[in-house]
């Protein structure tokens, strides 16, 4: 099974400031990796899909990179309804088809 | 518009059952695959179980395996999850989510509680 591990637990920063979020996988997962925003008490909302593209209405200030076992997710300038828990997730033929990273908390600092 | 409506969430005692109802509108479910995900309070996100549009494909994660069931009746456009033997770890909001290979939409989740 694979493993996807995020880094750093938790991000404090500055409205405007540049967010750098990491996602590593215990294995090649491809470009099968998407990325997720959780605000408290709603649903997560899919930010990102297959390593880089923008999902459905998202801004461009979210941008994805990476592939094989390395990803990142970056926010260009952070807007204050950015500050949220964000998730990578990986997809795969085999079982279990999705797995999910522990978390990175974005606060302000 | 895509919308997904859980219900069927509540307060159970240990070793109890519950049955979760997912009601999906807006898409043509059938051509979909569904998952269940759920999330213990305070904590991160956790895959539960997937289900093929045509029910082919069942998975479930080693932690509800057994114990679980997934099932779809795409002529009610709904999914469902029959819980049983349920334990206090298995507190958590359920989700379902559409499967595009990845979550494109949630509903706004169920509580379950399993409490004595």
């Amino acid at each position: 099974e694979i493993v996807l591990t995020q880094s750093p637990a938790t991000l404090s920063l500055s409205p405007g400031e540049r967010a750098t979020l990491s996602c590593r996988a215990s294995q090649s997962v491809s470009s099968y990796l998407a990325w997720y925003q959780q605000k408290p008490g709603q649903a997560p909302r899919l930010l990102i899909y297959d390593a880089s593209n923008r999902a459905t209405g998202i801004p461009a200030r979210f941008s994805g990179s990476g592939s094989g076992t390395d990803f990142t997710l970056t926010i260009s300038s952070l807007e204050p309804e950015d500050f949220a828990v964000y998730y990578c997730q990986q997809r795969s033929n085999w079982p279990p088809p999705w797995t999910f990273g522990q978390g990175t908390k974005v606060e302000i600092k | 518009e895509v919308q997904l409506v859980e219900s069927g969430g509540g307060l159970v005692k240990p070793g109890g059952s519950l049955r979760l109802s997912c009601a999906a509108s807006g898409f043509t479910f059938s051509s979909y695959s569904m998952n269940w995900v759920r999330q213990a309070p305070g904590k991160g996100l956790e895959w539960v179980s997937s289900i093929s549009s045509s029910s082919s494909y069942i998975y479930y994660a080693d932690s509800v395996k057994g114990r679980f069931t997934i099932s779809r009746d795409n002529a009610k456009n709904s999914l469902y999850l029959q819980m049983n033997s349920l334990r206090a770890e298995d507190t958590a909001v359920y989700y379902c989510a559409r499967d595009l290979d990845y979550g494109d939409y949630w509903g706004q989740g169920t509580l379950v509680t399993v409490s004595s």
